[in-house]
């Protein structure tokens, strides 16, 4: 089954101690990007990623880090959490090619709460 | 800043039609987006339309494109409580940016 699977599904976690969350694709996308989602303000995107070993910033990228070393994997690192990153986190890939009508996958979503 | 806006909240009575609008700045974008989002859920791709059609019908979904106002707009006829959720239309170009999301509530 062609899936994006995100873990964990939620995390509570204190502010300053630096977590990751991973999110895996089988469908050997060469596109993967990470999103927030709060209320009122949509996904933003945070990264996103070519291929592998090319990684580029989006919308809201500070306290994020990311990296593509597979290309079915592509964590997302928080070095030091804060608050202001509890968020709801969605994984998703796709194809690469803007001339294609490329449906992007989401995961099932990560939410994260730092206290 | 977003690129593409919707606004947040739509209620209707079940069997009523819903009609979600969306707009968007960038008159380059090559494919529009419709996604759903249930309680829990991550999105699912509900539909889609190239820029240069004026409409797509899917079922009980017809997508409207009015590309020279940017409008792009969801209409779910026989609107039923399953289809409570959030909507959230896209815009592909190099990436997909996403609207703030529309929660439709459908009343019994």
């Amino acid at each position: 089954e062609a899936q994006v699977t995100q873990n964990p599904r939620y995390l509570i976690t204190v502010t300053g101690k630096k977590l990751t969350v991973t999110c895996s694709q089988n469908m050997n996308h060469e596109y993967m990007s990470w999103y927030r989602q709060d209320p009122g303000l949509g996904l933003r995107q945070i990264y996103y990623s070519m291929n592998v070993e090319v990684t580029d910033k989006g919308d809201v990228p500070e306290g994020y880090k990311v990296s593509r070393k597979e290309k079915r994997n592509f964590p997302l690192i928080l070095e030091s959490p804060s608050p202001n990153q509890t968020s709801l986190y969605f994984c998703a890939s796709s194809p690469a090619g803007t001339e294609l009508n490329t449906e992007a996958f989401f995961g099932q979503g990560t939410r994260l709460t730092v206290v | 800043g977003e690129d593409v806006e919707q606004s947040l909240f739509l209620s209707v009575r079940e069997g009523d039609s819903s009609v979600i609008n969306c707009t968007y700045t960038d008159s380059s974008s090559t494919y529009l987006y419709w996604y759903k989002q249930e309680p829990g859920a991550g999105l699912q791709l509900l539909t889609y339309i190239f820029s240069n059609m004026d409409m797509k019908q899917d079922q009980r979904l017809t997508v409207l494109l009015n590309k020279k106002d940017k409008h792009l707009s969801l209409r779910i006829a026989d609107t039923q409580t399953g289809d409570s959720a959030i909507y959230f239309c896209a815009e592909r170009k190099s990436d997909m940016r996403f609207g703030a999301g529309t929660r439709l509530t459908v009343k019994p």
